[in-house]
């Protein structure tokens, strides 16, 4: 299957400073990536779309001027959590959708990135 | 809105048993896709099983399989002969046929049923 890569997979920081985590598509084209937030033993909880060349379209409470994404390119998104602050520790997953022949419904997983603000 | 609802939140199963997860769904679409994901300690999501909704026959992938009922709305995910490397969060997830852009096409998750595969 399409590998998505997610960097890194654990950060830890001190609380006001800004984190950047990176989606990759590795072998296809993301028209499409999806930036989830998972809460111990909850589930994924979609924060924004991000569409390659676009803004991202955020879901209801969630704050844009906090999480920052940006989709430059068609295999890479970002996701920064800006002015980071202790409730924001959590699990971050990424997902992509294929384009073209790649688009089949399903999408690809990140291996998640776990965010710890002291 | 779409809604997906897993009413099992634990279930455990003995080695080499078989164990179904339940799973409904609420939409007034008509062509849509389903999913099974399988989230394992080490939190990386992996797709288990997919079945799209204009096709009755039921999906199958080696020992899963699905009981896909698309006028009462439920998708259960059957696990036949368990093993141990199944223990994991199993979640049932829902997604409107593809449109390009906006929000259409993300996938909507249940709360997720925690399966743990006993020896």
């Amino acid at each position: 299957g399409a590998v998505v890569s997610q960097h890194p997979s654990r950060v830890i920081c001190k609380s006001g400073t800004s984190v950047k985590i990176e989606c990759r598509s590795l072998d296809f084209q993301a028209t499409t990536m999806f930036w989830y937030r998972q809460f111990p033993k909850q589930s994924l909880m979609l924060m924004a779309t991000s569409n390659e060349g676009s803004k991202a379209t955020y879901e209801q409470g969630v704050e844009k001027d906090k999480f920052l994404i940006n989709h430059a390119s068609l295999t890479l998104s970002t996701l920064t959590v800006t002015s980071a602050h202790p409730e924001d520790s959590s699990f971050y997953i990424c997902s992509a959708r294929g384009s073209g022949g790649r688009n089949t419904g399903e999408l690809f997983f990140g291996e998640g990135s776990r965010l710890t603000v002291l | 809105a779409q809604t997906v609802t897993q009413s099992q939140p634990e279930m455990s199963v003995q080695e080499a048993e078989t164990v179904t997860l339940s799973c409904t769904y609420d939409t007034s679409e008509n062509n849509y896709y389903l999913f099974w994901y399988k989230q394992p300690p080490s939190r990386q999501m992996i797709l288990v099983i997919r079945q799209e909704a204009y096709k009755q026959q039921n999906a199958t992938e080696n020992r899963f399989s699905v009981n896909f009922q698309k006028a009462a709305k439920s998708f259960s995910l059957k696990i036949s002969d368990s093993q141990l490397g199944d223990t994991a969060m199993y979640f049932c997830a829902f997604m409107r046929t593809l449109n390009y852009g906006g929000s259409q096409g993300n996938l909507i998750f249940g709360k997720g049923t925690k399966l743990s595969v006993k020896p």
